[in-house]
Parts: C-alpha cells; structure tokens; sequence
C-alpha cells in the first residue's frame, strides 16, 4: 500500500481564500484523523471520522473549518475564508478499528501558508 | 482525559540507551500509553503501545509501574538517526467507535555523535 496520501504538499494562498486539504486513507481503515501542527500549539486533533462518519470534531477551531469524507478512500478539509494565524501543516491520519490495533499512520502532510 | 508530562528536550551520544519518562497523573482504568516519533518534515510515526508492566518490539521498550501513572521509553544503543521528537499520549477508547486522545507537547532527543 501507498500510505496514507495527501494532497497538495504545500499550499500557499492569500488572507479571504478558501483552502481545500485532501486525503487517501490507508484501504480498509475504518478510521481517518485531521490534526494541525504549529510550533506554538503543537499537534492539535481536529476531527476523526469512523466508517465515513463525522465522530468528534471538537477539535476544529471554528466555523471557518469543515470536514467531509464522502467515501472511505478520500476525505477534505476545507478553510473558508482562510486567515494567516491558519498557517500550519496539516496532517491526516488513518487506523483499523481501534479494539484491534490502535496505530495511526500519518500521511507527509500539507503545509499551508496564508498570507 | 490524562494530560502528560515530559521533558521537553534531552540529549544523547551515540551508542547510549535513552530512556524518556512521561507522566499521566490521571491516568484511568481503560487508557492504553502510546508513544510516536516525529522526524522533521515527516508526519509522527507509531513506535510502541503498552497498558501495564512492560513491552518490547525491535526499536523500544515501555515500562509502565503498577500505579501507570507514568510510563518511560527506552530506546536501546541510540544512533543519530534517532535524533526526533518524542510524542507521549494516552489513549482512552470508549468504545462504539468513541476515541478521546492528546498529543503532548512532546520530547526533543538530540543524539550527539
């Protein structure tokens, strides 16, 4: 298997754009996870989905966030409008069921810049 | 949810073990302790799981007491390769498919040659 795959690698847009982050799960995972990473925050869970079911999203920072996965082998993040402090690389990870195994594997992750 | 506790930095020499302790005071009946390595650039990457007493695979080791309230990975004969950040979380499944998980601020191992 490939690992899990996102898409674009970097991303670079301007303050007021809508930013759309995508992501391969590993096949037959059923869970897939967003996080954020900043040097100031750290590793930040945003949202996990279970069998393409939005499960916890506490995590998201407001309503400029969203997430869908509309089958079990792609999922997006989307930023709209996209503000400078959303800065950040952006991370999607997959598992099995976690009563079976709990290991994430993380994708290269996409860094975004707003400028 | 457990909060944990570790040091934000060590250093190493090559060839040392490395032991890095992690402390989750609140730690509860059902979390698991899992641990991740991060090299620059890269997503974290899964390095071991434990949920009492001790666990071995063929990169480390985790030693978690009777009280689990903290937990130390211990990296056998470091290299420079190991130079990454250390991630430490606790893991608490509440089953139907419920998750509840933080990453920590984690530890930056610098293995000097």
């Amino acid at each position: 298997d490939a690992g899990v795959i996102q898409s674009p690698r970097h991303e670079v847009t301007e303050m007021g754009q809508e930013v759309t982050l995508r992501c391969k799960p590993i096949s037959g995972h059923d869970y897939l996870f967003w996080y954020r990473q900043t040097m100031m925050r750290g590793l930040e869970l945003l949202i996990y989905f279970n069998n393409n079911v939005p499960i916890d999203d506490s995590g998201m920072p407001e309503d400029r966030f969203s997430a869908k996965m509309p089958n079990a082998s792609f999922s997006t993040l989307k930023i709209q409008p996209s503000e400078p402090r959303d800065s950040a690389v952006y991370f999607c990870a997959s598992s099995l069921d976690p009563g079976q195994n709990y290991e994430q594997y993380f994708g290269p992750g996409t860094r975004l810049t707003v400028t | 949810l457990a909060k944990t506790t570790q040091p934000i930095s060590m250093d190493s020499y090559e060839g040392q073990e490395v032991n890095i302790t992690c402390s989750h005071n609140n730690i509860a009946t059902n979390d698991y302790i899992t641990w991740y390595q991060q090299f620059p650039s890269q997503g974290p990457r899964f390095i071991i799981q434990g949920y009492k007493t001790k666990v071995t695979n063929e990169v480390a080791s985790l030693f978690i007491p009777a009280d689990r309230k903290s937990s130390t990975l211990s990296l056998p004969r470091v290299s420079l390769s190991d130079t990454a950040v250390y991630y430490c979380l606790v893991l608490k499944y509440s089953g139907a498919g419920s998750y509840q998980l933080t990453f920590g601020k984690g530890t930056k191992l610098s293995v000097i040659p």
